[in-house]
């Protein structure tokens, strides 16, 4: 059975702050993702990686950045929370090829205060 | 770019009436499409996707056809169960050498008895 993990659960944080939230899956999955959900857009990505020691933006970076150092871990870091950056936040990991299952994490839930 | 519209935010219906929810998309390429489901507190994860010839896939008495003369891979269930209520998404992969998926905004699914 696939496997990604994800920490912490829940986390407050303060407008301004530094937020890091991590994944790890035990996969051995290629590609890894960080998507936000938000009641009525759905899942929305926000960096993405194929490949350790590289990221790729996904369709809403701003404000966010991500961090992949090894095939296992991928991180994803808000250097400055803001309010609108309260949601939940999934992590995903997936092999190659465009048929390719996507395997998600149990979430983040991040509040901004 | 790619896109996918679920036209119903939510949807309401009693146990044993069919169940069909809508998806449409627009993609340049021709894309996979996929039905992933999540259930209350838990992170979504994959109920069937589409196949690259006629056949039409089926799971959990889910089943779901890729229409491309009218770009839609509607979800159909002859038979609601209780079980079913979560919220579910439809995906796609635009093929064209990528790993991204585009989700659409949701439908939650509400059984009643």
């Amino acid at each position: 059975e696939a496997a990604v993990t994800q920490s912490p659960r829940s986390k407050v944080a303060v407008t301004g702050g530094k937020v890091t939230l991590s994944c790890h899956q035990t996969n051995n999955h290629d590609y890894m993702y960080w998507y936000r959900q938000d009641t009525g857009h759905g899942l929305r990505l926000i960096h993405y990686s194929y490949v350790a020691d590289s990221t790729e933006k996904g369709d809403i970076p701003d404000g966010y950045k991500a961090s992949r150092p090894s095939q296992e871990n991928f991180s994803l870091i808000l250097e400055l929370a803001s309010l609108s950056q309260t949601a939940v936040y999934f992590c995903a990991s997936s092999g190659t090829g465009n048929y390719a299952e996507q395997f998600f994490g149990p979430g983040t839930r991040l509040t901004v205060l | 770019g790619d896109s996918v519209t679920q036209t119903e935010g939510l949807v309401t219906l009693t146990e044993g009436l069919p169940v069909m929810l809508n998806c449409t998309y627009q993609s340049t390429y021709s894309p996979f499409l996929f039905w992933y489901v999540q259930h209350l507190n838990e992170a979504p994860k994959l109920l069937l996707k589409s196949f690259t010839d006629n056949k039409r896939p089926e799971h959990q008495g889910f089943h779901a056809t890729l229409h491309k003369s009218s770009s839609s891979f509607h979800l159909q269930k002859s038979s609601a169960q209780l079980s079913d209520s979560a919220l579910y998404y439809c995906a796609l992969s635009d093929n064209y050498g990528n790993e991204k998926i585009t989700f659409g905004a949701g439908t939650k699914l509400t059984i009643k008895p």
